[in-house]
């Protein structure tokens, strides 16, 4: 059962555009998430994060955006740069330890 | 700060062999994750050590193992090695693993079995 869902594997943008990347979860016992970055034959590496009890949460040009309600997410990178070309998972967490539930991820390509 | 590092970061072994892989976290974090990353199954939770006891655990197998030292430094051991164990292997650390303490990677350490 996939708890955490990023239903768009691939995404291309225009350089200077907005990318938004989505992201649903279905356990209601989630009250933390994260955005990751990853580059091949890297690890991930942390970008933004949300708690439950916001709705927003914004660091420089990037955004995180959670609907409770929906159960959704999503990230928005403005403007969108060719540097930002790499996977992005969205990642979900429960109280009580590190235990982090991975999306499958999205491809996103900046076209320049 | 210097960030969580992997050894080895390769590693090619034969089936039915056992591996250990080792993690050293970020200073002053105590909490260490570990994550396997396959094409097929994305990242997975491992377990999750925490003042050297273990905290979490996900759906692995037996065969899969680790402790964490006092110095927080972790190992994770896999015996009985499959070919379907070929994976990236991540770990991860964070000051307490709680809500609010985000987790950083290491780079990972690719395993072969052949």
């Amino acid at each position: 059962d996939q708890q955490v869902k990023q239903n768009s594997p691939s995404l291309s943008v225009q350089e200077g555009r907005i990318s938004i990347l989505n992201c649903d979860y279905t356990n209601s016992m989630f009250d933390y998430f994260l955005w990751y970055k990853k580059y091949p034959a890297e690890g991930p590496t942390f970008l933004i994060s949300i708690s439950s009890i916001k709705d927003k949460n914004e660091d420089g040009r990037f955004t995180v955006f959670l609907n409770k309600s929906a159960k959704h997410l999503s990230l928005h990178i403005v403007p969108s740069q060719p540097g930002d070309s790499a996977v992005y998972f969205c990642a979900a967490k429960s109280r009580g330890g590190g235990k982090l539930i991975f999306g499958q991820g999205t491809e996103l390509s900046v076209k320049p | 700060k210097a960030g969580v590092t992997q050894t080895p970061r390769y590693l090619i072994k034969t089936r039915g062999q056992q591996v250990t892989l080792s993690c050293s976290p970020i200073s002053g974090h105590r909490s260490v994750s570990w994550y396997q990353q396959t094409p097929g199954q994305g990242l997975q939770f491992l377990f999750e050590y925490f003042s050297e006891t273990q905290r979490n655990k996900g759906n692995f197998p037996g065969r899969f193992s680790g402790r964490q030292f006092s110095n927080s430094r972790s190992e994770m051991n896999v015996s009985t090695l499959e070919l379907g164990d070929s994976a990236l292997y991540l770990c991860a650390s964070s000051l307490a693993g709680e809500v609010g303490y985000e987790q950083y990677f290491g780079p990972g350490t690719r395993l072969t079995v052949t």
